[in-house]
């Protein structure tokens, strides 16, 4: 199984500041890797797909990059309703994989 | 609009078995795969499977192979999950998420590829004695 790692596991930030989370994968799975935000109680809402490209309707102040076993996620200006966990996904292989998230709540 | 109902919450007796529906609305049923990811108490995301809604075929990781089972119904749009032989260690909310377009095959066969962009509401399974 491609195993993933997120980074770091929680960071607490202010309204306004720009926001970045790592994605590692244990081999190289090009950009089949996706980005999802989950508030308590409700299901993931899909923010970025392949990597880099915005889903319709996510803001722009969302962004992702990278490609092979490195991946990021920003937020370029985080924003009250952006506290949230957010996950990365692989589906380059079977067993599809999640991340374990990363935490953002108020500093 | 795009949606996906689910059914309500279940109370399950280890080793008994669970049903959990899925209702497809506002797009073609038949056109998308349907997976299943479940997540248990503040703990991370699980997948479970993968079901064809059109030709009903599955794909399953080795960990539930013989213990789930999904399958569809198109007359109502709906796909199922049944997990048997619950433990309490099942106990999680379980959701069905709208995956890729069946009809764009990747030239490298990764069917799978897709992001999942609907989810269901989530069904709360829980296993206790």
């Amino acid at each position: 199984d491609i195993q993933m790692t997120q980074s770091p596991s929680s960071l607490s930030a202010s309204v306004g500041d720009r926001v970045t989370i790592t994605c590692r994968t244990s081999q190289s799975i090009n950009n089949y890797l996706h980005w999802y935000q989950q508030k308590p109680g409700k299901p993931p809402n899909l923010l970025i797909y392949t990597a880099s490209s915005l889903q319709s309707g996510v803001p722009s102040r969302f962004s992702g990059s990278g490609s092979g076993t490195d991946f990021t996620l920003t937020i370029s200006s985080l924003q009250p309703e952006d506290f949230a966990t957010y996950f990365c996904q692989q589906t380059f292989r079977l067993p599809l994989t999640f991340g374990p998230g990363t935490t953002v709540d108020i500093k | 609009q795009v949606q996906l109902v689910q059914s309500g919450a279940e109370v399950k007796k280890p080793g008994a078995s669970v049903k959990v529906s899925c209702k497809a609305s506002g797009y073609t049923f038949t056109r998308y795969y349907m997976h299943w990811v479940r997540q248990a108490p503040g703990q991370g995301l699980e997948w479970m499977g993968i079901i064809n809604p059109s030709g009903g075929g599955t794909d399953y990781p080795q960990k539930f192979q013989g213990r789930v089972t999904m399958t569809r119904d198109t007359s109502t749009s709906t796909v199922y999950m049944e997990l048997s032989s619950l433990r309490s260690d099942d106990t999680a909310v379980y959701y069905c998420a709208r995956g890729g377009d069946i009809a764009v095959v990747p030239a490298d066969g990764r069917y799978y590829y897709h992001a999942m962009d609907v989810w269901g509401q989530g069904t709360t399974v829980t296993v206790s004695s």
